[in-house]
């Protein structure tokens, strides 16, 4: 079973829309720890945000921001008045308990396009 | 600072050559490395990681092979390329035991004739 499910597979807004791109997860671990990251069309992978299981605060970071809900198993990501510089692809991962060799299990992506 | 290095960035092989991917990591000591592929259009698909020198666990079967003959070094392989071999190839390292994020190289390129 997909652990990280990514189910946007593409969005395209216009410059200064808000987007979230949605993340949902499935773990039976207590402990566990969520990331986001961009990929760019220059293809490397940017960390963005770490979340662990304990901690259910969102977090606001410029425009950036991430909406966690165990409730839920989701770990939601939005963007505030997008920019073209946001294009690229979004991945959500996950990696389960201390002793998994820090394994991380990402999502399918989602592609965001922001058009001008 | 932690750097990663992969290269090349590019590759265009005929089906059925061999290959050799090479990462190779600076500024940190022991530290886990990985081996994702992403097929065009799709996630990442982690394909082998290890946690040591000569240790490599694989994720899933395939025509590819890893090997990490020094403790910053990790080497993915093929004898015979397939044209699903084609995609886009990440090395990460990680610290072990952290859950800390893991760093991506820059990737290698792979199209296969």
């Amino acid at each position: 079973a997909q652990k990280v499910t990514q189910a946007q597979t593409e969005i395209s807004v216009v410059e200064k829309e808000d987007v979230t791109l949605d993340c949902v997860y499935e773990t039976r671990d207590t402990t566990y720890y969520l990331f986001w990251y961009k990929q760019p069309p220059s293809g490397e992978l940017v960390f963005l945000i770490r979340r662990n299981s304990f901690d259910e605060q969102n977090e606001i970071s410029g425009r950036y921001s991430w909406n966690f809900q165990k409730s839920t198993s989701s770990f939601n990501f939005t963007i505030t008045a997008s920019q073209v510089v946001d294009s690229a692809v979004y991945f959500c991962a996950l990696s389960e308990d201390l002793y998994n060799f820090n394994k991380f299990y990402f999502g399918s992506g989602t592609k965001l396009n922001v058009k001008p | 600072s932690q750097t990663i290095h992969q290269w090349p960035a590019t590759l265009v092989q005929p089906v059925g050559s061999p290959l050799s991917l090479e990462c190779t990591v600076e500024g940190t000591s022991n530290p886990n490395l990985y081996w994702y592929r992403q097929a065009a259009g799709r996630g990442l698909q982690l394909l082998f990681y290890s946690v040591g020198i000569g240790q490599i666990s694989s994720e899933v079967p395939q025509n590819l092979s890893a090997s990490r003959p020094q403790d910053r070094q990790f080497i993915l392989s093929s004898k015979k390329l397939l044209l699903s071999d084609s995609g886009f190839y990440l090395c990460a390292w990680g610290i072990d035991n952290s859950n800390q994020p893991q760093h991506f190289g820059d990737g290698t390129r792979l199209s296969i004739l």
